[in-house]
């Protein structure tokens, strides 16, 4: 069946780059998705990449797209406190419904 | 717009009680689903319902019933409580392949 795959912790200093990595199993998939989850809220649509596209940029964040290796990455450029959350990388299955990764907790230290 | 909204946002229950999340959207959405979160596991999908009068089966459906009488709400039931319920529950509403998540529950069952 479907599967999306994430390590589950990533720390980093104030200022670096953060780069989320998942990697996934269906690909038919149309789009590829990451959410955000602050602490004590529901998750937030990030961003999306079509699955035809390789990378897309938005402010700060870049998605890269590796249909070949179903490998999927968001890097945050210069990562500040309130990025401190958790990420989830998801996927619809063939039946259209999301299937979502672990997520990866991100820690950012000042 | 309230986009999706969930009540209670905290519930502790005694083995063997019975209780119903509520969700409602005001988004006009035809897809509706409920997911529970628990660490490590990501989110996984119990029920969900395409439209009104219309439900169905996600990953995880045993020990909850949904129903779907109008549009806007979608109510978890949970008959008999049990200790493996304890989690975070979110209820997403989606139109074309984006969804929207609702703040969460956090349910504690002793």
């Amino acid at each position: 069946g479907e599967d999306v795959e994430q390590s589950l912790f990533l720390s980093v200093r104030e200022g670096d780059s953060s780069v989320i990595n998942c990697t996934y199993t269906d690909s038919s998939s149309t789009y590829l998705y990451w959410y955000k989850q602050e602490p004590g809220a529901g998750l937030q649509l990030l961003t999306y990449i079509f699955s035809n596209m390789d990378m897309k940029q938005d402010q700060r964040l870049t998605v890269l797209l590796n249909k070949k290796d179903k490998h999927l990455s968001l890097r945050i450029a210069d990562t500040q406190t309130g990025d401190s959350a958790i990420y989830f990388c998801a996927e619809p299955n063939q039946g259209g419904k999301l299937i979502f990764g672990q997520g990866t907790e991100l820690s950012v230290k000042p | 717009n309230a986009g999706v909204t969930q009540t209670p946002k905290f519930q502790v229950l005694k083995t063997g009680q019975s209780m119903t999340l509520q969700c409602a959207q005001d988004m006009n959405h035809e897809y509706m689903s409920w997911y529970r979160q628990d660490p490590g596991m990501g989110l996984r999908l119990i029920h969900y319902s395409v439209g009104a009068g219309i439900t169905d089966q996600g990953e995880v459906p045993n020990g909850y019933n949904v129903s779907r009488s109008t549009t806007e709400d979608f109510p978890l039931r949970l008959l008999s409580a049990a200790p493996s319920q304890t989690s975070v529950y979110f209820c997403a509403s989606s139109y074309s392949e984006f969804q929207y998540f609702g703040p969460g529950t956090r349910l504690l069952v002793l």
